[in-house]
């Protein structure tokens, strides 16, 4: 399977927006791209997903580039607890949804 | 809170014993999932249950198995340990396709 890749780390400051890139130009054209983020001593926990078209939640937004090959994860207005680890994954639908190939993750870094 | 409980938390024990983990999904969760993160490898997909029955296999050593049980709770055993099998194995479940998952906190297993 085929992994993600995202930067190693990136900073933000507090109250300030947040976009995190992910390179996925090997997805296949009916691959969901999922984002989960882990917090220290805490198993992954999710964030948001998409298909094609651009996703808004109450966590964040996921912009989709029109050739699915990138995503981008918003965090609008990033807080001390948004810092953690952000995993950009992707998995088939179906029965194989849960069946997440995670690449190594972004560590992103608040400062107050 | 996601819901899902394993057990037990952390697991030390020596090269070529057999240890069982524990996984109780989200009420009403018939998917679960496991998986296993290491330094090395990261976040790995290695076995899912759908209400008692195997469905998909990932990167899962022949020396590990699991099963679901008529309540849902899943067990992932790992027998004939070795070194690097010492990572955190963490336990998720879903309720339907196309939803997200929920992990565990996971469990620590330290082979010495």
């Amino acid at each position: 399977d085929a992994k993600t890749t995202q930067p190693n780390s990136m900073e933000s400051n507090e109250e300030e927006p947040v976009h995190l890139p992910c390179n996925h130009s090997t997805i296949s054209g009916t691959d969901y791209i999922h984002w989960y983020r882990q917090l220290p001593s805490q198993g992954p926990e999710y964030v948001i997903h998409g298909l094609t078209s651009n996703v808004n939640n109450r966590m964040a937004s996921l912009a989709i580039a029109e050739d699915r090959k990138s995503s981008t994860l918003i965090l609008h207005r990033a807080t001390l607890r948004d810092a953690a680890v952000y995993y950009c994954t992707r998995s088939a639908g179906g029965t194989s949804y849960g069946k997440l190939t995670f690449g190594q993750g972004t560590i992103l870094t608040v400062h107050p | 809170d996601s819901g899902v409980t394993q057990t037990p938390k952390h697991l030390i024990t020596a090269t070529g014993q057999r240890v069982t983990l524990r996984c109780s999904p989200r009420s009403g969760d018939l998917s679960v999932y496991w998986y296993q993160q290491s330094l090395d490898q990261g976040l790995q997909f290695l076995i899912h249950y759908y209400n008692g029955e195997e469905r998909a296999k990932g990167n899962i050593l022949e020396r590990f198995s699991a099963q679901q049980f008529p309540d849902l709770h899943s067990e992932l055993n790992l027998s004939s340990l070795e070194l690097g099998d010492s990572a955190l194995y963490f336990c998720a479940s879903r309720p339907e396709y196309n939803s997200p998952l929920h992990f565990g906190n996971g469990t620590r297993l330290t082979v010495t």
